[in-house]
């Protein structure tokens, strides 16, 4: 089965600048979530989406973030303009979206991003 | 909103050794679920183990397993026999069924294995 895949997995961009990441969850998978984990921290939900809705978006910072899950498979995650406190590692994930003990989340390897 | 609490920033242990990693959590939900995840460096974020807040029985995986204590809020991880390879970020995490499904993660655990 394959994972959860996410690109780029470094991206370096000055303040102001615009970027995105992209996610596509394991297949069949219908909740996928985006974290933020800055260094030293535990992951920090951005957004959940299950199937192409959202479920919460309440730390997402709206002001410069956005996320889409189109057409509930992949998602896009962008940031404009970027601000230095932004860097951080951003996590995708997925579950199956079952209210049961074997829902459990996978994690992609990560966009590391540095703002400068 | 659910907090999760891991009081060890770092941890070390001997190679062949038992270490024990804490959680705490605060909830008023009776149902939920707990996991613990490793994050070696660099690269992507693991289950190690998961238990189910309406069982009593205490999760195995192997060399891992947890004390779980419903009424002090507890989840602790004991990681027998330590290997090399057990080096890694370990974070604590609480999903609520109640709230969308949605995961709360502790601050994390960095563990060193000594040679």
């Amino acid at each position: 089965e394959a994972g959860v895949a996410q690109s780029p997995r470094y991206k370096i961009i000055e303040k102001r600048q615009s970027v995105a990441f992209w996610c596509n969850p394991i297949s069949g998978h219908a909740t996928l979530y985006w974290y933020q984990q800055i260094l030293g921290q535990g992951p920090k939900l951005l957004i959940q989406f299950q199937n192409n809705g959202v479920v919460d978006d309440s730390q997402l910072p709206k002001d410069r973030f956005s996320a889409e899950r189109l057409k509930g498979v992949d998602s896009t995650l962008k940031i404009q303009p970027a601000k230095l406190e932004d860097s951080a590692v951003y996590l995708c994930a997925s579950s199956q979206g079952l209210y049961s003990s074997t829902d459990t989340q996978y994690f992609g390897p990560g966009t590391r991003l540095t703002v400068l | 909103a659910q907090t999760v609490t891991q009081s060890q920033p770092e941890m070390s242990v001997q190679e062949a050794e038992t270490v024990t990693l804490s959680c705490t959590y605060d909830t008023s939900e009776s149902d939920y679920y707990l996991f613990w995840y490793k994050q070696p460096p660099s690269r992507q974020m693991i289950l190690v183990i998961r238990q189910e807040a309406y069982k009593q029985q205490n999760a195995t995986e192997n060399r891992f397993s947890v004390n779980f204590q419903k009424a002090a809020k507890s989840f602790s991880l004991k990681i027998s026999d330590s290997q090399l390879g057990d080096a890694a970020m370990y974070f604590c995490a609480y999903r609520s069924p109640n709230t969308g499904n949605q995961f709360y993660f502790g601050t994390g655990t960095s563990l060193t294995v000594i040679p």
